[in-house]
């Protein structure tokens, strides 16, 4: 079935540093949804993109459907961006609204 | 105030015993209503899909099913709690493109 590989599965950054979390499709998706965890466990929207890049912030994604990827790229990191994010693609199939989830990044910032 | 509530907050079960888990949604008119299942350590995975009133879908096979008695409301209920059933679940809602998530139930099976 539809599979998102999501990568790396943990990053650790100094403060004011940035980088990127990935995640690849198996085929391809209609749309992908990016969220952090919050502390009960629940996710909080970061980004929904069906084409192209969004910025919000210190946060950047894109979603390129053709080469089947999206990535999530973090600058200037703070402390407070520490926990787990998510991406997840939705299908293109019959099923209206079916996110598939990737495995999640546990992000860490150190000062 | 919060579009989305789910009750309980949490549970703790035995096997064999009846759940029935639910999901409000305020302020939103006929929004598709989704639920998601989280075993631990595993990946999140939708359960089930609703359009409308009275209309449930299923997309995974676990022994649970769904019911949408009213626009706002999303029931996730068995009739026989299995071991396998613990994890966290959650309720979420769109109105066609972004999807937003509830608080979660944790469940807990003994």
């Amino acid at each position: 079935g539809d599979q998102v590989e999501q990568s790396p599965s943990a990053l650790s950054l100094h403060e004011g540093t940035g980088s990127a979390l990935r995640c690849n499709f198996t085929t391809t998706m209609r749309a992908v949804q990016w969220f952090r965890k919050n502390s009960r466990g629940s996710l909080i929207n970061l980004f929904y993109l069906a084409s192209g890049t969004k910025e919000n912030g210190r946060l950047k994604s894109a979603f390129d459907s053709k080469e089947r990827y999206s990535t999530l790229h973090i600058r200037d990191a703070q402390l407070e961006d520490s926990g787990t994010y998510f991406c997840a693609a939705e299908g293109g199939d019959y099923n209206q609204g079916k996110l598939i989830f990737g495995q999640g990044t546990k992000l860490s910032i150190k000062p | 105030a919060q579009t989305i509530h789910q009750w309980p907050v949490a549970e703790i079960k035995a096997v064999g015993s009846p759940l029935s888990l639910g999901c409000t949604i305020k302020g939103k008119s006929s929004p598709n209503l989704y639920w998601y299942w989280q075993a631990t350590g595993g990946t999140l995975q939708q359960l089930f899909y609703s359009i409308t009133v009275g209309q449930v879908e299923s997309v995974v096979q676990l022994n649970l099913s769904a019911s949408r008695p009213k626009d706002d409301q999303f029931i996730l209920s068995t009739e026989k709690l299995l071991l396998s059933h613990s994890g966290f679940y959650l309720c979420a809602w769109s109105l066609g493109d972004t999807q937003y998530f509830g608080p979660g139930t944790r469940l807990l099976v003994l």
